[in-house]
């Protein structure tokens, strides 16, 4: 099977631009989820889909956003971008929201915010 | 609220001598324990989990981990390192206690292979 593809790989925004980010996952995957990768702040959970709902969202601002389609993809957007929101932004898929399956991680999108 | 951690942020190890990476963590409820592994430019790549039964789980790349529930560890293990096995190793666990899917994760070791 192919794995979780995201894109795109990089990008480069400035400041108060906004965002999209896609993410497909491995088909039969039904369950969606994002999270941020820095350097100071670590691997943070941004929000998490499953049958085009978000059934839950970390703590980060409303201008993060996302919503899952009915082939299961997924995409995240970022509105106003802030220096901060500089990250890979990693998208992981897994079968279905139940506790024991592993989630498999995509290669990320870069976005860089100048 | 549940969190992992990782107490080396970098761990030297000579190629062909056992490698330890160390995880401890605290849940309210049953731990579910993952290891990944993050190779530079890549995503995360699932190694292994520790769900229920068995202490020692076996994973991918001839890695296992030990889960420990007096210590409330998972360590990641490996007999023999290879220069390859040189990357930044997660530890994560899951949220159960609201029923969300997502992972807490460790905040990652180095782990250099010397050849």
């Amino acid at each position: 099977k192919a794995g979780v593809t995201q894109t795109p790989r990089y990008l480069i925004k400035t400041r108060g631009q906004q965002v999209t980010l896609s993410c497909s996952p491995i088909s039969g995957h039904r369950s969606v989820s994002w999270y941020q990768q820095t350097p100071g702040q670590g691997l943070q959970f941004l929000f998490e889909y499953f049958s085009e709902t978000q059934r839950n969202k970390g703590n980060f601002p409303g201008r993060f956003s996302g919503r899952q389609f009915s082939n299961s993809r997924s995409e995240m957007n970022v509105s106003t971008l802030e220096l901060g929101d500089s990250a890979l932004y990693l998208c992981a898929s897994s079968p279905g929201p139940q506790e024991n399956y592993e989630q498999y991680f995509g290669p990320g999108t870069r976005l860089t915010v100048t | 609220a549940q969190s992992v951690a990782q107490p080396e942020d970098q761990v030297n190890v000579a190629e062909g001598n056992p490698l330890t990476v160390k995880c401890t963590y605290s849940v309210s409820g049953n731990p579910y324990l993952f290891w990944y592994v993050q190779y530079p430019n890549r995503g995360l790549q699932f190694l292994l989990k520790y769900i229920t039964g068995d202490n020692l789980v076996k994973g991918s790349y001839g890695f296992e981990a030990e889960f420990n529930k007096s210590q409330t560890s998972f360590h990641l293990k490996k007999p023999s390192a290879l220069v390859s096995d040189s990357a930044l190793y997660f530890c994560a666990v899951r949220d159960v206690e609201t029923g969300a899917n997502n992972l807490f994760f460790g905040t990652g070791t180095r782990l250099t292979v010397i050849p």
